[in-house]
């Protein structure tokens, strides 16, 4: 167990609609990073906070979003579902959001399956 | 920009015997970190081994030992002593300069025979 909670575990929604996927990082942990696995594109880092701040985007689609809560706690706003949104939503969390080379926990993942 | 490489897609190996799965790297940072991933089937990332460019030894972690090559940029993760549950997917991944984000490889499967 890594500490990382996310909920749900798993999400089954029709095209065009709206989801939130939450994370609760470590206790301590201020970065929560979201990452996107799927069978065509692998492992694809989405976004990054830090304290409530976003520090980094990766190949985020405009149709996602994030945030970051003052607990710590971050959401991923997924809308207009598309059929290749599906994929396994991880959130990760780490101590430092500055120039260090910490591990990231990762959660044991959303399983969004789009119909 | 970073870029990882696995060229085994699917890897086997007999119980108790050694394998090594192949990572190489390519980066233009000076600083920068090497990580390996074991994802098995339920789905969950479980964090093996961190590797630091700086870092004069190799990392190493019970089973797990990384072969760290900088010359060559390669990253090879060694399991000693295979186990039936060490059958999974393995991901190297690696995290350097201004990106706070993880690079990941495809990934190798690895399957343990009995």
């Amino acid at each position: 167990d890594s500490g990382v909670t996310q909920t749900p575990k798993h999400l089954i929604t029709a095209t065009g609609q709206r989801v939130t996927l939450r994370c609760s990082p470590r206790s301590g942990d201020l970065s929560v990073y979201w990452y996107q696995q799927s069978l065509d594109q692998g492992l694809q880092f989405l976004i990054q906070y830090y304290n409530g701040e976003e520090r980094a985007k990766g190949n985020i689609l405009e149709r996602f979003s994030a945030q970051q809560f003052p607990d710590l706690h971050s959401e991923l706003n997924l809308s207009s579902l598309e059929l290749g949104d599906s994929a396994l939503y991880f959130c990760a969390s780490s101590p430092s959001g500055g120039r260090s080379y910490n591990e990231q926990f990762f959660g044991p993942g959303t399983r969004l399956t789009v119909l | 920009a970073q870029k990882i490489t696995q060229t085994q897609p699917g890897m086997f190996v007999q119980e108790k015997e050694a394998v090594t799965l192949d990572c190489t790297y390519d980066t233009s940072d000076q600083s920068y970190g090497l990580f390996w991933y074991k994802q098995p089937s339920s789905g969950e990332m479980i964090f093996l081994i961190y590797q630091g460019s700086y870092d004069e030894q190799n990392a190493t972690e019970g089973r797990y030992s990384l072969n760290f090559q900088k010359a060559r940029k390669s990253a090879n993760l060694v399991i000693s002593a295979s186990q039936l549950g060490d059958s999974a997917m393995y991901f190297c991944a690696m995290r350097g300069g201004s990106n706070y984000k993880l690079t990941f490889g495809k990934g190798t499967l690895l399957t343990v025979n009995p």
